[in-house]
């Protein structure tokens, strides 16, 4: 099956650092790629779209300048939260997009990332 | 907009016992994909079912099938013979354009 990767699985930094999660697809290649906050006992909220080689679409409300997204290679995407604030706290997951016959399209979900900002 | 609905927060079910898990949506396309993913205390998502739109006939992945209306706008998942391992936070997506669309989350606990 699909295999999507974060790293790390959780950090703990302090205000006002900068902190890059990495999202790789690991036997796949994948052109888009999508960044979600989750909130506890909440569903997934889409930040932004990541294209490879293009920049990021994001969602109405998400700040680009706050949530850096790279998509420089088709395994792998980067979300930067700079300027960390203690209210950035949150789990963040990332996921790949295949591409399936008949428009069979299907998004594969890396484990997420556990961001505490202090 | 799209716009995908569970009215269910909390659900209960007798291991081995059948449960089904309410899902419905708005849209105005008519060809689009739904899903079921469950995500465990892990919080790693897992896909569970895929259903096309263009496909009559409700999916099926062993105890797992949907319940597709299309007319209705509903997409409901049952679960047979449920076991402890299926205790987790179930969402409903529509997906559309390469993005998902996700619902509130039906939280099931599987009592033994």
């Amino acid at each position: 099956g699909a295999v999507v990767s974060q790293h790390p699985s959780r950090v703990i930094c302090k205000s006002g650092t900068s902190v890059k999660i990495e999202c790789r697809s690991l036997d796949f290649q994948a052109t888009t790629m999508f960044w979600y906050r989750q909130f506890p006992k909440q569903s997934l909220m889409l930040m932004a779209t990541s294209n490879e080689g293009s920049k990021a679409t994001y969602e109405q409300g998400v700040e680009k300048d706050k949530f850096l997204i790279n998509h420089a290679s088709l395994t792998l995407s980067t979300l930067t939260v700079t300027s960390a604030h203690p209210e950035d706290s949150s789990f963040y997951i990332c996921s790949a997009l295949i591409l399936g016959r008949g428009n069979t399209d299907t998004q594969y979900f890396g484990p997420g990332t556990r961001l505490t900002v202090l | 907009a799209q716009t995908v609905t569970q009215s269910q927060p909390e659900m209960s079910v007798q291991e081995a016992e059948t449960v089904t898990l309410s899902c419905t949506y708005d849209t105005s396309e008519s060809d689009y994909y739904l899903f079921w993913y469950k995500q465990p205390p892990s919080r790693q998502m897992i896909l569970v079912i895929r259903q096309e739109a263009y496909k009559q006939q409700n999916a099926t992945e062993n105890r797992f099938s949907v319940n597709f209306q299309k007319a209705a706008k509903s997409f409901s998942l049952k679960i047979s013979d449920s076991q402890l391992g299926d205790a987790a936070m179930y969402f409903c997506a529509y997906l559309q354009g390469g993005k998902l669309i996700f619902g509130q989350g039906t939280e099931l606990s599987v009592k033994p």
